[in-house]
């Protein structure tokens, strides 16, 4: 089955544990994404990757890294959270078309909780 | 920076009835795709309709239609004959140039019996 798998789903942690939330796709997209999910302000970019070892900023990148080591995987690392990083996380996948992307494939999300 | 604006933050319709959800966006890009996405509660993410920026006509996907008036940078969507399972948020969203990709803030709908 095409899909998008993030773990993992629900992450209760403190302020400074480092955490990773895995992200992978198995339709061989080269397009993948991550963004934060907050009430009143829709869905933001994080950061995407055009493919292998190829990322780009979004709109809010502060206090996120990402690295593109593999087509299918493309995992978000908070390396200190702090609370205003309480979120739901979205991973997501397109493939290119002519260079753009035309659609896109979500995981189910990620509840994140930063105490 | 391109922004993506949904002046209804609730809506409610009529089951059966037709309901149109606004949505303005700003960009200087000649060439760029419009999506919209719907959010059940099990907070999938799941494509509606999309629209490429070139392309005049306007998108339909079955109950769904857009009305896309470049000029006046609106991208509304028509949801005809509404049915419960159509009780959602729903996010406009813009792809731009680079591929970078910026949402609205969501418009909830509700469909009542």
């Amino acid at each position: 089955e095409a899909q998008v798998t993030q773990n993992p789903r629900y992450l209760i942690t403190v302020t400074g544990k480092k955490l990773t939330v895995t992200c992978s796709q198995n339709m061989n997209h080269e397009y993948m994404s991550w963004y934060r999910q907050d009430p009143g302000l829709g869905l933001r970019q994080i950061y995407y990757s055009m493919n292998v070892e190829v990322t780009d900023k979004g709109d809010v990148p502060e206090g996120y890294k990402v690295s593109r080591k593999e087509k299918r995987n493309f995992p978000l690392i908070l390396e200190s959270p702090s609370p205003n990083q309480t979120s739901l996380y979205f991973c997501a996948s397109s493939p290119l078309l002519a260079g753009f992307m035309a659609t896109q494939y979500f995981g189910p999300g990620t509840r994140l909780t930063v105490l | 920076a391109q922004t993506v604006t949904q002046s209804q933050p609730e809506m409610s319709v009529q089951e059966a009835e037709t309901v149109t959800l606004s949505c303005t966006y700003d960009t200087s890009e000649s060439d760029y795709y419009l999506f919209w996405y719907k959010q059940p509660p099990s907070r999938q993410m799941i494509l509606v309709i999309r629209q490429e920026a070139y392309k005049q006509q306007n998108a339909t996907e079955n109950r769904f239609s857009v009305n896309f008036q470049k000029a006046a940078k609106s991208f509304s969507l028509k949801i005809s004959d509404s049915q419960l399972g159509d009780a959602a948020m729903y996010f406009c969203a813009y792809r731009g140039n680079n591929n970078d990709m910026r949402f609205g803030a969501g418009t909830r709908l509700t469909v009542k019996p």
